[in-house]
């Protein structure tokens, strides 16, 4: 299938490692984030959401921390495995809505 | 199935046809965006159905473009006299609504020649 990410940045971690992806947003409207995991020749799939009103939330092996001081967005990935590696996208709506936009993507590469 | 389909898989066009593009949402969710994702990119958003009504078809690049949900299930992206820029995967997904994730399919991958 086609490779997703050939120009993204890319964090290339050894497995069992823990994996921390960035993500800054700039508008203070924004009220509910999502990150996906898009492996080549698939669609991209939700893996965590956090609202604006929290600050952390986790979910298995993953932690996705929000700072809405700085706009920052991160995921964690504890104990990471060869089957994350993927292309990560952070994702945005704004007031509320419906729609959402997507941020730029980072190419998660784990070595065995 | 459980998830968001989406057919044909793969689609060559040569320039000027016309293609149409299926995608069937999770039984249930009301809201259905298209997408356009380049190579490389993150995904793009196209527009955006309520049930059956569009809402929202600001990103669609040009009146090539048409989408519709006749029955607020089933949805069809046409593109009409395709040109090689429009060359990309086109994703769609479906949501229960405002506030909740979007869910997406697999895509179709257009490449025109």
């Amino acid at each position: 299938g086609e490779s997703v990410g050939l120009h993204l940045p890319t964090l290339s971690v050894q497995e069992g490692d823990n994996s921390i992806i960035n993500c800054a947003y700039s508008n203070s409207a924004s009220d509910y984030f999502i990150w996906y995991k898009q492996e080549s020749g698939k669609g991209p799939q939700f893996i965590i959401d956090i609202r604006s009103n929290m600050d952390k939330r986790q979910g298995q092996r993953v932690t996705v921390l929000l700072n809405k001081t700085v706009k920052h967005l991160s995921l964690q990935i504890a104990a990471t495995q060869p089957g994350d590696s993927a292309v990560y996208f952070c994702a945005e709506i704004i007031n509320a809505g419906n729609m959402l936009t997507f941020g730029g993507g980072t190419r998660l590469m784990v070595k065995p | 199935g459980a998830g968001v389909s989406q057919s044909p898989r793969y689609k060559v066009a040569k320039r000027g046809q016309d293609v149409a593009l299926r995608c069937d949402p999770i039984s249930g969710h009301v809201s259905l965006f298209w997408y356009q994702q380049a190579l490389g990119q993150g995904p793009e958003f196209l527009t955006y159905f309520q049930n059956e009504a569009q809402l929202d078809k600001s990103g669609l690049p040009s009146d090539r473009f048409f989408a519709e949900r006749p029955e607020g299930s089933v949805s069809t992206l046409k593109i009409q006299r395709t040109q090689q820029e429009d060359s990309a995967v086109y994703l769609c997904a479906s949501s229960l609504g405002a506030g909740s994730p979007l869910h997406f399919g697999n895509g179709t991958r257009l490449t025109v020649t």
